[in-house]
C-alpha cells in the first residue's frame, strides 16, 4: 500500500443498524492514524488520532481499531443515526513527516 | 473559544486574476495547515508551517502558489494567474503542535475560476 485507501466509497445503512468501514495505509515507517467525519456544509472535526498498533479507542456510539503492523483502521458505528451521516476520513502520517495523507474518505448516509 | 476562520467564505473570480485567501487559526496553535479539495478529490495537502521553521511546501502544485503566516499567527494564501483546475474548497487546519495531534479545520474558502 504506498496510499491511503478507504473502503467502501459510499455506504447506505438503515438507521439503528450497526456498521463499519476501512482504512489502508501504509504500515512501513507509520507514526500516526487519524480519522475525521465531515458534514456536509461543516468543517472536518477529529474523532480520532491513533498510534499504538491493537490501540482502540471509542467516543460515544463510534469506536476505531488500529492494525500498524498490516496497514489498517476499521471504523465502527454502533445503531446508527441520521446525524451520522457525513463523509469519514482517514490520514495516515509517517514518522518524521508532518504531512497527513488523506484518503478519499467513505461517503455514509443514514436512512431513516 | 474560537475556532479556525477562513475568509472569504466563496470567492467567484476570472481566469488569469489572482486571488488572496486568508485563515485565522486558534490561538496558541504553532502548527498550521493548507489543504484543498478538488471535485471528487480527497484532500490534497499543499502547505505546512510550524512555528518558527521553514515552511513545508512541498505539496504547491505549481510556482503559482505561496503562502506566508504572518506572527506565527495569521496565513495567507495566494494563488496568482489562476486556472480553472484551481477551483476547489480551500481548507485551513491548525494544531497545537505537528504530528500526532488532531487537527482543527475551518469552515474553508470556496474557490470558483470561471
Amino acid at each position: 500500500i504506498l496510499n491511503v485507501e478507504q473502503s467502501p466509497q459510499s455506504l447506505h445503512v438503515q438507521e439503528g443498524d450497526s456498521t463499519n468501514f476501512t482504512c489502508s495505509f501504509p504500515s512501513s515507517n507509520f507514526y500516526a492514524l487519524h480519522w475525521y467525519r465531515w458534514e456536509t456544509a461543516k468543517s472536518p472535526e477529529a474523532l480520532f488520532v491513533m498510534t499504538l498498533n491493537g490501540d482502540e479507542k471509542k467516543k460515544g456510539r463510534i469506536s476505531a481499531t488500529l492494525n500498524t503492523k498490516e496497514g489498517y483502521s476499521y471504523l465502527y458505528i454502533k445503531g446508527s443515526q441520521p446525524e451520522d451521516s457525513a463523509t469519514y476520513l482517514c490520514a495516515s502520517l509517517g514518522f518524521g513527516n508532518e504531512k497527513l495523507t488523506f484518503g478519499t474518505g467513505t461517503r455514509l448516509t443514514i436512512i431513516p | 473559544g474560537a475556532g479556525v476562520s477562513q475568509s472569504p467564505s466563496n470567492k467567484v473570480t476570472e481566469k488569469g486574476k489572482d486571488v488572496e485567501l486568508r485563515c485565522d487559526p486558534i490561538s496558541g496553535h504553532t502548527a498550521l495547515y493548507w489543504y484543498r479539495q478538488s471535485l471528487g478529490q480527497g484532500l490534497e495537502f499543499l502547505i505546512y508551517f510550524q512555528g518558527n521553521s521553514a515552511p513545508d511546501k512541498s505539496g504547491l502544485p505549481s510556482d503559482r502558489f505561496s503562502a506566508e503566516r504572518t506572527g506565527g499567527s495569521v496565513s495567507t494564501l495566494t494563488i496568482q494567474r489562476t486556472q480553472q483546475e484551481d477551483s476547489a474548497v480551500y481548507l485551513c487546519a491548525s494544531s497545537p503542535e505537528g504530528g500526532d495531534y488532531e487537527q482543527y479545520f475551518g469552515p474553508g474558502t470556496r474557490l470558483t475560476v470561471t
